[in-house]
């Protein structure tokens, strides 16, 4: 079936650390989007990707990287000068917004972080 | 720039009854509205969406919403709650147009069936 795989499901990171979490599509879309949730403060965007080897920054970005190489991978580094890193991420897909599309997201079922 | 605005963080009903959680929104243009339903430690779920057209829109698991554009508002609602529609439900909203790839979402909004 077509869905959106990410990995791990929990990590546990030192503080100074670099992690990398996985982030896979196999149902075709163009779009991309990393977000971070938090208790009582719903979503928040990260950095979201149109097209391959294209990003944008979100409302959170800084202390986070991403690349999109591939259009089936798009992973989201969580470096050490991110302050406050354990949180629960959430990626998710959607198809292009060309020709009227609505581009409602479609999400994996998240990696919970904790630095420890 | 566009909000989305839930302004009850907890929500109780007892099973059987109606349930009806807020969303109120702020964008520049048409709107697209979006209602998202998430279980503990799991991702986010699509329940339906409001493009154009009819106000009412029907979705997942007998859910509806009802677009009202004076009210800027998105209501969620259900004829009669069960149990298991516990959980965490977020709103969103996206500017119509090829342009916008960001979705806004609301803080969440935890609803309680209460047997």
């Amino acid at each position: 079936d077509g869905g959106i795989t990410q990995s791990p499901k929990y990590l546990f990171r030192k503080e100074g650390q670099n992690v990398t979490l996985s982030c896979e599509q196999n149902l075709n879309h163009d779009a991309m989007y990393w977000y971070r949730q938090d208790p009582g403060q719903g979503l928040r965007l990260i950095y979201y990707s149109q097209i391959v080897n294209d990003f944008q920054k979100g409302d959170i970005a800084e202390g986070y990287s991403v690349s999109r190489e591939k259009k089936e991978s798009f992973p989201l580094t969580v470096t050490s000068a991110q302050k406050n890193p354990t949180a629960f991420y959430l990626c998710a897909s959607s198809i292009g917004l060309a020709g009227g599309r609505t581009g409602e997201l479609f999400f994996g079922e998240g990696s919970r972080l904790t630095v420890l | 720039a566009q909000s989305v605005a839930q302004p009850e963080d907890q929500v109780n009903v007892a099973e059987g009854n109606p349930l009806t959680v807020k969303c109120t929104y702020s964008v520049s243009g048409n709107p697209y509205l979006f209602w998202y339903v998430q279980y503990p430690n799991r991702g986010l779920q699509f329940l339906l969406k409001y493009i154009t057209g009819d106000n009412l829109v029907k979705g997942s698991y007998g859910f509806e919403a009802e677009f009202n554009k004076s009210q800027t508002s998105f209501h969620l609602k259900k004829p009669s709650a069960l149990v298991s529609d516990s959980a965490l439900y977020f709103c969103a909203v996206r500017v119509s147009g090829a342009g916008s790839y960001q979705l806004t979402f609301g803080k969440g909004t935890k609803l309680s069936v209460i047997p």
